[in-house]
């Protein structure tokens, strides 16, 4: 069974722009979660998704935002870069509400904001 | 004062040694306490998971919540240097949305 997949695995910015991080679940995961990993902050609830919704949103900026497509993947679009954004960027999915227990992680893409 | 505490580390022992890796939590309204391993350049990875008070074992592994001092131990038995990475505790609750609160993680070093 595949784990979850997130591309690219590095992204390198400047401030101001836009970056667009992906994500493909487990399959038969309808849940997706990302999380910010910050150097010493330890993980930070971004978003969560669930049948195509987001269903909770941690303590970010409206520029964080995201979405899930049909197929279950969702995507994580940051604008507006700003240096403090440079982190590494964490998908997980579960089995749906009930499963957000065990959620399994991706390899994560470390965003570099110069 | 954030919801979950965890000593960042580092944590060195010698291999063979138990390990007690601790977090402290101030929401009463925990009710799911799990642990992740994360190797270094890797995504975290699910140890186990425990709901509400009590211990749960799993081979080397060994959970402990105490909700009463809001407090949550993973303990390690015969610690080996492939258990060197950094263990992160988290906790949710089923209101509000089900987040999941991470601590900022303990690394670990396992000495041959």
């Amino acid at each position: 069974e595949a784990g979850v997949t997130q591309s690219p695995t590095h992204l390198i910015k400047t401030r101001g722009q836009q970056a667009t991080l992906r994500c493909s679940p487990i399959s038969g995961h309808t849940s997706v979660y990302w999380y910010q990993q910050a150097l010493g902050l330890g993980l930070q609830f971004l978003l969560w998704y669930d049948e195509g919704e987001e269903r909770n949103r941690g303590n970010f900026p409206p520029r964080f935002s995201g979405r899930q497509f049909p197929n279950y993947s969702s995507e994580l679009n940051v604008n507006a870069l700003e240096l403090e954004d440079s982190a590494l960027y964490l998908c997980a999915s579960s089995r749906g509400t009930l499963g957000a227990n065990e959620q399994f992680f991706g390899p994560g893409t470390r965003l570099t904001v110069l | 004062q954030k919801e979950v505490e965890q000593d960042p580390g580092p944590l060195s022992v010698p291999e063979g040694a138990i390990v007690s890796l601790n977090c402290t939590y101030s929401n009463s309204a925990f009710q799911y306490f799990m642990w992740y391993r994360q190797y270094s350049r890797k995504g975290p990875e699910l140890l186990m998971y425990t709901y509400s008070s009590g211990n749960k074992e799993d081979g080397r592994f060994t959970a402990q919540v105490d909700k009463s001092s809001k407090y949550i131990s993973l303990f390690i038995r015969d610690s080996q240097p492939s258990d060197s990475a950094t263990y992160l505790c988290a906790m949710r609750v089923n209101t509000g949305g089900f987040k999941t609160i991470f601590g900022a993680g303990t690394r670990l070093f396992v000495k041959a």
